[in-house]
């Protein structure tokens, strides 16, 4: 049967609307972040990073920001289609050798 | 961007057997790749990570006589998970860094093992 495991946050949005998915790291010294969307039965796929001289960075109809006063990452994005439908995760690199720790994943959902 | 390619993509084995799962990077060179698992509903846990021409470094609590990492090459690094059991059931995935982007990690396709 299937691992009792933790159950990921689920974020519910109209097709066309903005997503917004939070994610709070724990390495004050982590100073590169990254965004990886996970489709069911594949690995991550990169959407995009900020490093820790920034505040904000946009990609195609993405946008990261960065408050590392309170070490909070955010990823926007705008106009969700159903093909935005993953499951999304944070990672942070602690400068161990570009080890990456991810946080525990947001599932988005888009309803056409 | 670069590619990095895992195989098996799946793979059924009988309880107490060994299991191998490769993981490449196909137009780069990495000297380190990183193997992650990862349960069904949950996030992506470190393994190991592999650097070529050493031995791997574990995370605590990972085995590493049961979860055996070789990187021979600076394209290829091997997972082998030996006496299988069905806990072991999971994703397994690996990554490498692209140098010459800035350290930019690439993660493979996965490798789900089932241990029947």
């Amino acid at each position: 049967g299937e691992s009792v495991g933790l159950h990921l946050p689920t974020l519910s949005v109209q097709e066309g609307d903005n997503s917004i998915i939070n994610c709070a790291y724990s390495n004050s010294a982590s100073d590169y972040f990254i965004w990886y969307k996970q489709e069911s039965g594949k690995g991550p796929q990169f959407i995009i990073d900020i490093r820790s001289n920034m505040d904000k960075r946009q990609g195609q109809r993405v946008t990261v920001l960065l408050n590392k006063t309170v070490k909070h990452l955010s990823l926007q994005i705008a106009a969700t289609q159903p093909g935005d439908s993953a499951v999304y995760f944070c990672a942070e690199n602690n400068n161990a050798g570009n080890m990456l720790t991810f946080g525990g994943g947001t599932r988005l959902m888009v309803k056409p | 961007g670069a590619v990095v390619s895992q195989h098996p993509s799946w793979v059924i084995c009988k309880s107490g057997t060994s299991v191998k799962i490769e993981c490449r990077s196909l137009d780069f060179q990495a000297t380190t790749m990183f193997w992650y698992r990862q349960f069904p509903k949950q996030s992506l846990m470190l393994m190991a990570t592999s650097n070529e021409g050493s031995k791997a470094t574990y995370e605590q609590g990972v085995e590493k006589d049961k979860f055996l990492i070789n990187h021979a090459s600076l394209t290829l690094s091997t997972l082998t998970v030996t006496s299988a059991h069905p806990e072991d059931s999971s994703f397994y995935i690996c990554s490498a860094s692209l140098a010459a982007e800035g350290n930019t990690i690439y993660f493979g396709e996965g490798s789900w093992l089932t241990v029947v």
